[in-house]
């Protein structure tokens, strides 16, 4: 089946770095979204990619759809502290394969930010 | 962005009872609604797809005898645990996709975590 490889598993940032993490897979996505899940809490969606090559933003969130459809990044600017938690990315295959509209997650990045 | 509510937040039972868990979108209609299943530290594993009025589609492995969905209406499905067992013990956390946004976008709850002892 489709997977998705996110890196890095984890960081360990000082508060007022920019930090990036991206995913990547052997197959196309039609969509891509990037959540952010507080210890305890659901995923809470930071931004959604529709668009190949897409770029959006979201204060200090930026990311961005792959123009080969195969892959994503996430860019945080100028850390605080409110930033830790795990971020996943998902994908949504193209609907040939997935009439349910399912996502497939990636493993998840925990970010720790020390102030 | 859309809300969407899950109840209860947490709960506690006995081995060989029941549980159910509701799960709301209060402020849209949900179309499908997703039931997924996460472990500490862990990536969120879905469990199954519901499409209101119609039976859930359940992933491979997941037992649907156990794990009983509805989708009775746009904005309400619910998830029983049925004869829970500690190994069930995890946090159920659900979604959301419909007429806010892209239909592609989900929308998660609060989640809900369940202990069985």
């Amino acid at each position: 089946g489709q997977q998705l490889n996110q890196s890095p598993q984890s960081m360990f940032i000082q508060e007022g770095e920019d930090v990036s993490m991206n995913c990547t897979s052997s197959s196309i996505f039609n969509t891509w979204l990037w959540y952010k899940q507080d210890p305890g809490e659901g995923p809470v969606l930071l931004i959604a990619l529709y668009k190949a090559g897409e770029l959006t933003s979201n204060g200090r969130l930026t990311a961005q759809f792959g123009i080969t459809r195969k892959d994503s990044f996430l860019n945080i600017s100028a850390s605080i502290p409110s930033d830790v938690g795990i971020y996943f990315c998902a994908g949504q295959p193209p609907m040939i394969y997935n009439q349910g509209g399912k996502l497939i997650f990636g493993q998840g990045t925990e970010l720790s930010v020390k102030p | 962005g859309a809300v969407v509510s899950q109840h209860p937040s947490w709960v506690i039972c006995k081995s060989g009872t029941s549980v159910k868990i509701e799960c709301r979108s209060l402020d849209f209609q949900a179309t499908t609604m997703f039931w997924y299943r996460q472990f500490p530290k862990q990536s969120l594993m879905l469990m199954a797809t519901s499409n209101e009025g119609s039976k859930a589609t359940y992933e491979q492995g997941v037992e649907k005898d156990k794990f009983l969905i509805n989708h009775a209406s746009l904005t309400l499905s619910t998830l029983t645990v049925t004869s829970a067992h500690p190994e069930d013990s995890s946090f159920y956390i659900c979604s959301a996709s419909g007429d806010r946004g892209l239909v592609e976008t989900q929308y998660f709850g609060p989640g809900t975590r369940l202990l069985v002892l």
